[in-house]
């Protein structure tokens, strides 16, 4: 079974900083790109940033909304792909989801399946 | 950026019920069109690609059809599992966009 696993989540002071883990299991993790969403309390999904496989430089790709405060990084040794987050807002606030892309290069026509269960980010003072 | 434009927000269907979901792009985005089904407090779960591919393991009784800037997600005949909200998503460039959703509703 195809399986991906968020970790990392939890509550963290405005300013701060954050990195949480995607861990896959059931396929070959270096194959593929992976990509980061968040989902607001009670609002919709936005994209966060994905990064490429080996294959295609591991390049990285970010939202404006979150440009210069997220890294994305893989370690395929470990199958798990993280997001870095720094100086967090209240605004930034929510569920973020890891889903794999069915390709390698995150390129048009990229789509997202499986997607983890998602980790809970709350930035509150 | 291209903007995604889900209609309606919301709608209330019964059991058996054709259902149909728009989403227009704010511009030409080709077949680059996904679908997602998104239950409450679970993660979104990939329907339909390319605009009108079903992923494998997805019932038939979901389509879609389209392209270029206008697409349709249709559910033939309502299940009790498909009360649900869900989301069109354009991969054509980046920033990867979605809709707003759609929630439907028991009626």
């Amino acid at each position: 079974e195809v399986l991906l696993v968020e970790s990392g989540g939890g509550l963290v002071q405005p300013g701060r900083s954050l990195r949480l883990s995607c861990t896959g299991s059931g396929f070959t993790f270096g194959d593929h790109a992976m990509s980061w969403f968040r989902q607001a309390p009670g609002k919709g999904l936005e994209w966060v940033g994905f990064i490429r496989s080996k294959v295609y430089g591991e390049t990285t790709e970010n939202a404006a909304s979150m440009k210069g405060r997220v890294t994305i990084s893989r370690d395929d040794s470990k199958s798990t792909a993280f997001l870095q987050m720094i100086s967090l807002k209240t605004e930034d606030t929510a569920v973020y989801y890891c889903a794999r892309d069915t390709g390698a290069a995150a390129g048009r026509g990229a789509r997202f399946d499986p997607w983890g269960q998602g980790t809970l980010v709350t930035v509150s003072s | 950026d291209i903007q995604m434009t889900q209609s309606p927000s919301s709608l209330s269907a019964s059991v058996g019920d054709r259902v149909s979901i728009t989403c227009r792009a704010s511009q030409s985005i080709s077949s680059y069109l996904n679908w997602y089904q998104q239950k409450p407090g679970k993660a979104p779960n990939l329907l339909i690609y390319a605009a009108s591919i079903l992923q494998s393991g997805v019932p038939s009784r979901f389509s879609g059809r389209g392209s270029g800037t206008d697409f349709t997600l249709t559910i033939s005949s309502l299940q009790p599992e498909d009360f649900a909200t869900y989301y069109c998503q354009q991969s054509y460039s980046s920033p990867l966009t979605f809709g707003g959703g759609t929630t439907v509703g028991i009626k």
